[in-house]
């Protein structure tokens, strides 16, 4: 069984820039959710999607965004970029029910110049 | 508020030896609990989870934790540390029950494991 994939692996982007990364979750889960892993921050929550609405979404400015696809796939877009947006970015998946947890793909590298 | 708590940064242990790393969290509602692995430049990888019962649960690559509900913890162990143990681990609690379903994980600040042969 294939995992969580995201693409592109590292990314690299200028200040007022948009960038847009990629998730196929694991075939079968319905909930994706992208993570902002930056340096000192830890892993905060950004986003929700199942069953192609936003559920929810984690304290994050509008410039954040994105979808879900009616193949469960996601995209994260993340307009008017600025340096502290440099971080590893973390899409994973869930199946549905209560119990289930996420599995995570490999990330993103997204670095602002 | 939701909060997951990892009070050490780092842990060092000798291979061979048994090894904890700490966990205590505060939600509203029934947790469930979880524990992942990262490995440098790689995503997370689920260890194990506590949802419900027995309160000692067993995971991945030998880990096992131990869900205390009137200490509000969840301390990972493993009986005999290997070296490929090494990495960065995270608590990672979802809460359950009304307005807390948001379906996200609320992560601590991760601990570095660091296994010595």
């Amino acid at each position: 069984e294939a995992g969580v994939t995201q693409s592109p692996t590292h990314l690299i982007k200028t200040r007022g820039q948009q960038a847009t990364l990629r998730c196929s979750p694991i075939s079968g889960h319905t909930s994706v959710y992208w993570y902002q892993q930056a340096l000192g921050l830890g892993l905060q929550f950004l986003l929700w999607y199942d069953e192609g609405e936003e559920r929810n979404r984690g304290n994050f400015p509008p410039r954040f965004s994105g979808r879900q696809f009616p193949n469960y796939s996601s995209e994260l877009n993340v307009n008017a970029l600025e340096l502290e947006d440099s971080a590893l970015y973390l899409c994973a998946s869930r199946m549905t029910g209560s119990h289930n947890e996420q599995f995570f793909g490999p990330g993103t590298r997204l670095t602002v110049l | 508020a939701q909060s997951v708590a990892q009070p050490e940064d780092q842990v060092n242990v000798a291979e061979g030896n048994p090894l904890t790393v700490k966990c205590t969290y505060s939600v509203s509602g029934n947790p469930y609990l979880f524990w992942y692995v990262q490995y440098p430049n790689r995503g997370l990888q689920f260890l194990l989870k506590y949802i419900t019962g027995d309160n000692l649960v067993k995971g991945s690559y030998g880990f096992e934790a131990e869900f205390n509900k009137s200490q509000t913890s969840f301390h990972l162990k493993k009986p005999s540390a290997l070296v490929s143990d090494s990495a960065l681990y995270f608590c990672a609690v979802r809460a359950l029950g009304g307005s807390s379903n948001t379906g996200k994980l609320i992560f601590g600040q991760g601990t570095t494991l660091q296994v010595k042969p």
